[in-house]
């Protein structure tokens, strides 16, 4: 199995409070990835990194903010938690761009946060 | 824009039978695709993939074929155990500059029954 943690593996937390997860890895894989996964929507990016302090956005980044200061930790944050980013959250990682075995994405536990 | 369209579940099947779960995508370019599954309290795993057309992907019974004049990758396996209950995913690669990108499908739910 892939080296990947997620922490906290559970959160509940505030309508307004900030949260940060955490994404951690020990392959020294160059990219990281935060997905959220909803019911009827199946897994959607929010935002990628594809090196220290190297980030992008995904499909769904408004309300998120990432950051990216060692290889190993990807960190995701809401600076004002709402209701709808009540969802589980996957981080994954990858080591190649193009071709070869490495470009498969390996997925984390994940985090499942509840926003009251 | 990229989508991936999957059937609708829960899906529940009897031991050993049949199952197909269906899968269209629309893509720009050349993409590669595939199939992730997600057992019950855990992250997604891959379960198979093809980069090219004509291409099969097959891993622990289960195969799906890449076809692009139908723009399907439908997953299929010959007799599924109860172990095989999981929700399945089909998903599509593309590349950017900043890393390969997956779209994914809503995903479907299978459940085998004694």
């Amino acid at each position: 199995d892939a080296g990947i943690t997620q922490s906290p593996r559970h959160k509940v937390t505030e309508t307004g409070t900030p949260v940060t997860l955490r994404c951690h890895q020990t392959e020294n894989h160059r990219y990281m990835y935060w997905y959220r996964q909803d019911p009827g929507h199946g897994l959607r990016l929010i935002h990628y990194s594809y090196g220290v302090k190297d980030t992008d956005k995904g499909e769904v980044s408004d309300g998120y903010s990432v950051s990216r200061s060692k290889t190993e930790d990807f960190l995701l944050t809401l600076e004002s938690a709402t209701s709808s980013q009540t969802s589980v959250y996957f981080c994954a990682i990858s080591e190649s761009k193009l071709g070869g075995p490495g470009n498969e994405q390996f997925f984390g536990p994940g985090t499942r946060l509840t926003v009251l | 824009g990229n989508s991936v369209t999957q059937m609708e579940g829960p899906v529940t099947l009897s031991e050993e039978a049949f199952l197909t779960i269906n899968c269209t995508y629309t893509a720009t370019g050349y993409p590669s695709l595939f199939w992730y599954v997600q057992y019950p309290g855990e992250g997604l795993q891959l379960l198979l993939k093809a980069t090219k057309a004509d291409d099969k992907g097959s891993n622990k019974g289960f195969e799906a074929t890449y076809r692009k004049e139908t723009t399907s990758f439908h997953l299929e396996k010959g007799s599924v155990q109860v172990s095989d209950s999981a929700v399945y995913f089909c998903a599509l690669r593309t590349f950017t500059g900043g890393g390969n990108k997956l779209t994914f499908g809503t995903g479907t739910q299978l459940k085998v029954e004694l």
